[in-house]
């Protein structure tokens, strides 16, 4: 499986956005962009994915870089909520498995 | 609400004592997948089921059983519990057997402690 690289940690201010980078220079065609966030004591929870194109939702946008060898999830305005690890993890189409790393661990300051 | 619903949240048991965790999805998903969390180690999966009846090993399946007999549950099982299964343990389910352009839905997790 293709491997990712993330910062450990970042630390943003609260209402302002966040800019969360990711690696993944060994990305295949078929491999989808995941990502996940894991707040304190509860289970990892799908923010956004996409496969070429930038993604929006209601939680967070997804920018692809055009050669797929990184990726950027942005919110838009930090919330202590937000505080997190975030995990950008590549899935690829017949997959039976989601591989963590250790993720980005964001700190909102108030 | 669509959601996972893993029980119990808190488990503290004795060594060989045989225990079950239930896991259970309302979103008619197919996929289904057991992980467990450990410092510096990250999520790692434990057992993971394509749909009724059709189960696999993941990367860290020793000690482990799982059963996928209906669709919305797939219970883990540790016939003999032993001290270095204590650990954080989360249920996943994903609409399709295939992953990729699918996310998955985690439980909020079973904290398993064994003496």
């Amino acid at each position: 499986d293709a491997k990712t690289t993330q910062p450990n940690s970042m630390e943003s201010n609260e209402e302002e956005p966040v800019h969360l980078p990711c690696n993944h220079s060994t990305i295949s065609g078929t491999d989808y962009i995941h990502w996940y966030r894991q707040l304190p004591s509860q289970g990892p929870e799908y923010v956004i994915h996409g496969l070429t194109s930038n993604v929006n939702n209601r939680m967070a946008s997804l920018a692809i870089a055009e050669d797929r060898k990184s990726s950027t999830l942005i919110l838009h305005r930090a919330t202590l909520r937000d505080a997190a690890v975030y995990y950008c993890i590549l899935s690829g189409t017949g997959a039976n498995n989601l591989f963590f790393g250790t993720g980005t661990r964001l700190t909102v300051i108030p | 609400e669509a959601q996972v619903t893993q029980n119990p949240r808190y488990l503290i048991t004795v060594t060989g004592k045989k225990l079950t965790v239930t896991c259970s999805q309302n979103m008619n998903h197919e996929y289904m997948s057991w992980y467990r969390q450990d410092p510096g180690l990250g999520l790692r999966q434990i057992y993971y089921s394509m749909n009724v009846e059709a189960t696999d090993k993941g990367d860290v399946p020793e000690g482990y059983k799982v059963s996928r007999k209906e669709k919305r549950n797939f219970p883990l099982i540790l016939e003999s519990p032993s001290p270095n299964q204590t650990s954080l343990y989360f249920c996943a389910s994903s609409p399709y057997r295939t992953g990729g352009n699918y996310g998955y839905t985690f439980g909020s997790g079973t904290r398993l402690t064994v003496v």
